[in-house]
């Protein structure tokens, strides 16, 4: 059974970090893209960001570009977003999401919430 | 940027009646990369559809997708009481890999 969970949500002051990371379970980690997707209080989806398997290759939305940072520990079968430069609009309940070789979004982890907040 | 308009941003409907929800793209989505996704209040989201048109590992057949190029259709043939969710599409031709809104299925 596919599970990922998410952790490392919380309150944040804006201008600071956060790290989260998903766990994954089930599948060969190795062998598949991951993403993050969130969203905002009341709002619709937003993708985020993805990354291939290896690692060596990942994509942003232009609203975090040079601020977070997708990476993977397939030795872990952890996903990782560095959020750096947070600001309000980043508060969001934030999902990983497990990738097909096409792209679209199989499984999902439940969210962890960011709050940033002064 | 493929920006993705879904409508109606509501749509009120009974069990039993059929619902149609409208995603389109401010251009062509290349090969069909599209999909569909569910979501619950509280819940993550849960994929539906994708290719436009081929359904997910134990979606029911009520649930149907189809289109291509920039216009794209969901349809659930009869509305059963657990079907009352958020929908949204995804284009997953060219990143960011964007979504619709979202449209709000609600009971009449």
């Amino acid at each position: 059974e596919v599970q990922l969970v998410e952790s490392g949500g919380g309150l944040i002051q804006p201008g600071g970090s956060l790290r989260l990371s998903c766990a994954a379970s089930g599948f060969t980690f190795s062998n598949y893209a991951m993403t993050w997707v969130r969203q905002a209080p009341g709002k619709g989806l937003e993708w985020v960001s993805d990354i291939s398997g290896s690692g060596g290759s990942t994509n942003y939305v232009d609203s975090v570009k040079g601020r977070f940072t997708i990476s993977r520990d397939n030795s872990k079968n952890t996903l990782y977003l560095q959020m750096n430069s947070l600001r309000a609009e980043d508060t969001a309940v934030y999902y990983c999401a497990k990738a097909t070789s096409f792209r679209f979004l199989d499984y999902w982890g439940q969210g962890t919430l960011v709050t940033v907040s002064s | 940027e493929i920006v993705l308009t879904q409508s109606p941003g509501t749509l009120s409907l009974s069990p039993g009646e059929r619902a149609t929800l409208s995603c389109r793209a401010s251009q062509s989505v290349s090969s069909s990369y599209l999909a569909w996704y569910q979501q619950k209040p509280g819940q993550a989201p849960r994929l539906l559809i994708y290719g436009a048109s081929s359904r997910a590992t134990g979606v029911p057949d009520r649930f149907s997708g189809s289109g291509s190029g920039a216009d794209f259709t969901l349809t659930i043939s009869r509305l059963e009481p657990e079907d009352f969710a958020v929908y949204y599409c995804q284009q997953y031709g060219s990143s960011p890999y964007t979504f619709g809104q979202g449209t709000k299925l609600e009971i009449k």
